[in-house]
């Protein structure tokens, strides 16, 4: 079946440090993928995504590449803030065209000032 | 727009009652989802709408939890007799079809005493 697996956390950085999450996925056929990140109190939100291999995603400073032959879509930052603490979820979609996401187990990342 | 609306945003009751827990989606997305959040579980999608209809409801845990959605915006959940263990943070979701991105709403926080 399809799913996501992700980097564990929590992950603590310095501001301004590079950020790297990595995400792998299994899934039979071409899945879009995204990133979500969730802010203390708040739902989901979409971060970015990419909806076939090599396109990159990009937002906010984040990228995120769709790499097939590795399978994988890691999220990255060059220098990150104190508000980019939070929970970050990686998600394939159904490549059968159903309308469920997968999402990992979502990483919590605390950025220290 | 508002975003996807849920309510109540906390909710407290004491086991055995009925909780009933409301979503209204974006104006124009044809799809529904609930989902419930907690520590030990992460993130399981319970149920999801597409046009008013359930197309998947695997993931509900039990008989106890029913969901329905009487038109294009207003869903409900519902939990009778609720339990201790049911103590989440529900979302609810809304989206095109076919686009695989989710909106989410700010969740409602049930504790059940």
């Amino acid at each position: 079946g399809n799913s996501v697996t992700q980097m564990e956390g929590p992950v603590t950085l310095s501001e301004e440090a590079f950020l790297t999450i990595n995400c792998t996925y299994t899934a039979t056929g071409y899945p879009s993928l995204f990133w979500y990140v969730q802010y203390p109190g708040e739902g989901l939100q979409l971060l970015l995504k990419a909806t076939k291999a090599d396109d990159k995603g990009s937002n906010k400073g984040f990228e995120a590449t769709y790499r097939k032959e590795t399978t994988s879509f890691h999220l990255e930052k060059g220098s990150v803030q104190v508000s980019d603490s939070a929970v970050y979820f990686c998600a394939l979609s159904d490549p059968q065209g159903a309308q469920k996401l997968v999402f990992g187990q979502g990483t919590r990342l605390t950025i220290n000032p | 727009d508002a975003g996807v609306i849920q309510s109540p945003r906390h909710e407290v009751t004491e086991m055995g009652q009925e909780v009933t827990l409301r979503c209204k989606p974006i104006s124009g997305h044809n799809s529904l989802f609930w989902y419930r959040q907690t520590m030990m579980r992460g993130l399981e999608l319970l149920i999801y709408f597409n046009n008013n209809v359930p197309i998947d409801d695997s993931g509900m845990p039990e008989d106890r939890f029913s969901a329905k959605m009487p038109n294009a915006s207003f869903s409900t959940l519902k939990i009778q007799p609720s339990e201790p263990r049911d103590s989440a943070v529900y979302f609810c979701a809304s989206s095109q079809l076919f686009t695989g991105e989710q909106f989410f709403g700010p969740g409602t926080r049930l504790t059940v005493l």
